[in-house]
């Protein structure tokens, strides 16, 4: 079935640090892919997605590219602040199935010191 | 804010009891869709509706059930309820069926007693 894998944490950065969860996804067909990011006690928000290979989607300074070659869509910051500080979920959604639900990765928790 | 509106914001009750949870879509959208997220299973689809019909089941017991109703907004019954029923349940909107960025409320916090 459709899956999708990302990398355990935490993560503990120092403000200004490069950022990259890794994100790989198995599916049948070419599924829409998904960041939304949890901040502590709030529901989920989309952070950026891409709908087919070699998309790159972008948000807030944070970029993932849809590669189909290796099933991923990691995400990367080049310079995270404090207030990135959150739980982050890969997701994706399957073109084949007739549903549009998102399959979810465990989510990684991202700290960010000063 | 999405736009998403969950009711209520926390809800404590005791095995074996039953619970409502109630979710607005943004306005304009067609598509609700239920999640559970708990620590052990993670984020999981329970259910998906499309203008009052039900589109798509995921791993929802049969102790839950779920409706939209005319005017769009949806619950979510969850009855005979056990201790590990508690969990954050979500909500989520979209406009349509091929519309896929879906727009989540902040959820309730549902704790069993």
């Amino acid at each position: 079935g459709d899956s999708v894998t990302q990398m355990e944490g935490p993560v503990t950065l120092s403000e200004e640090a490069f950022l990259t969860i890794n994100c790989t996804y198995t599916a049948t067909g070419y599924p829409s892919l998904f960041w939304y990011v949890q901040y502590p006690g709030e529901g989920l928000q989309l952070l950026l997605k891409a709908t087919k290979a070699d998309d790159k989607g972008s948000n807030k300074g944070f970029e993932a590219t849809y590669r189909k070659e290796t099933t991923s869509f990691h995400l990367e910051k080049g310079s995270v602040q404090v207030s990135d500080s959150a739980v982050y979920f890969c997701a994706l959604v399957p073109r084949q199935g007739g549903s549009e639900k998102l399959v979810f990765g465990k989510g990684t928790k991202l700290t960010v010191n000063p | 804010d999405s736009g998403v509106t969950q009711t209520p914001k926390h809800l404590i009750t005791a095995t074996g009891q039953r619970v409502t949870l109630r979710c607005s879509p943004r306005s304009g959208d067609l598509s609700v869709y239920w999640y559970q997220q708990s620590l052990d299973q993670g984020l999981q689809f329970l259910i998906q509706y499309y203008n009052g019909e039900e589109r798509a089941k995921g791993n929802i017991l049969e102790r839950f059930s779920a409706q939209q109703f005319p005017d769009l907004h949806s619950e979510l019954n969850l009855s005979s309820l056990e201790l590990g029923d508690s969990a954050l349940y979500f909500c989520a909107s979209s406009y349509d069926r091929s519309q896929e960025t879906q727009y989540f409320g902040p959820g309730t916090r549902l704790l069993v007693l």
